[in-house]
């Protein structure tokens, strides 16, 4: 069984850049959660994608944005970025509709820098 | 609307003493509560749920953690800390059936002392 992997590990971008970040679900997994982690918080959730719509959203702007696939692989999009936008972003999948509660499993991060 | 609140940024404690990491939480609706332990440069590894079962939940790494309904706390345990658990530990609080949205205290960083 494949867990979550992200790519890239790292990015270095400059302000007002867009930047793509890239999310493969476990296998058997429907649903992509997007976290962000600043450095020394707690992770905040983005936004999920179930089936391929969005399935709830957090306090983020509109610049950022997502997508999921059929094979349920997910994106992150950001455009114009802050240098606020520097953080570990953190993929996470799990199984939606199976019991009542799915577990999330996380991925190992992309690091954003933002100069 | 759900939070957690992590009492202690930083916990240091002596390699085989108690581990004891503090959350509480609020939720206008039954709580599903966790842990989760975050090692330097990496993503998150589940320690341990609680998904209203048993109130004594135990985990991996011989972690256990309470649910306490009257104190609204889910406090994380260990009887003997060991050198590898140094590491960023997170409690987390989501409300389950379809909106699984995870929220996520501050964190406690947890210092072994050999």
């Amino acid at each position: 069984e494949t867990g979550v992997t992200q790519s890239p590990t790292h990015l270095i971008k400059t302000r007002g850049q867009q930047v793509t970040l890239r999310c493969s679900s476990q296998s058997g997994h429907n649903t992509v959660s997007w976290y962000q982690q600043a450095l020394g918080q707690g992770p905040q959730f983005i936004f999920q994608y179930y089936r391929e719509e969005e399935n709830g959203r957090g306090n983020f702007p509109p610049r950022f944005s997502g997508l999921q696939f059929p094979n349920y692989s997910s994106e992150l999009n950001v455009n114009a970025l802050e240098l606020d936008d520097s953080a570990l972003y953190l993929c996470a999948s799990s199984s939606l509709g199976a019991s009542s509660y799915n577990e999330q499993f996380f991925g190992p991060g992309t690091r954003l820098t933002v100069l | 609307a759900q939070s957690v609140t992590q009492l202690g940024s930083h916990v240091s404690v002596s390699e085989g003493a108690l581990v004891l990491l503090r959350c509480n939480y609020s939720s206008s609706v039954p709580p599903y509560l966790f842990w989760y332990v975050q090692y330097p440069n990496q993503g998150l590894q589940l320690l341990l749920k609680y998904t209203s079962a048993a109130t004594l939940v135990k985990g991996i790494n011989g972690f256990e953690a309470e649910f306490k309904k009257s104190e609204t706390s889910f406090h994380l345990t260990k009887p003997s800390a060991h050198m590898s658990d140094a590491a960023e530990y997170f409690c987390a609080v989501s409300v389950g059936f379809g909106n699984e949205k995870l929220t996520f205290g501050t964190g406690t960083r947890l210092t072994i002392i050999p």
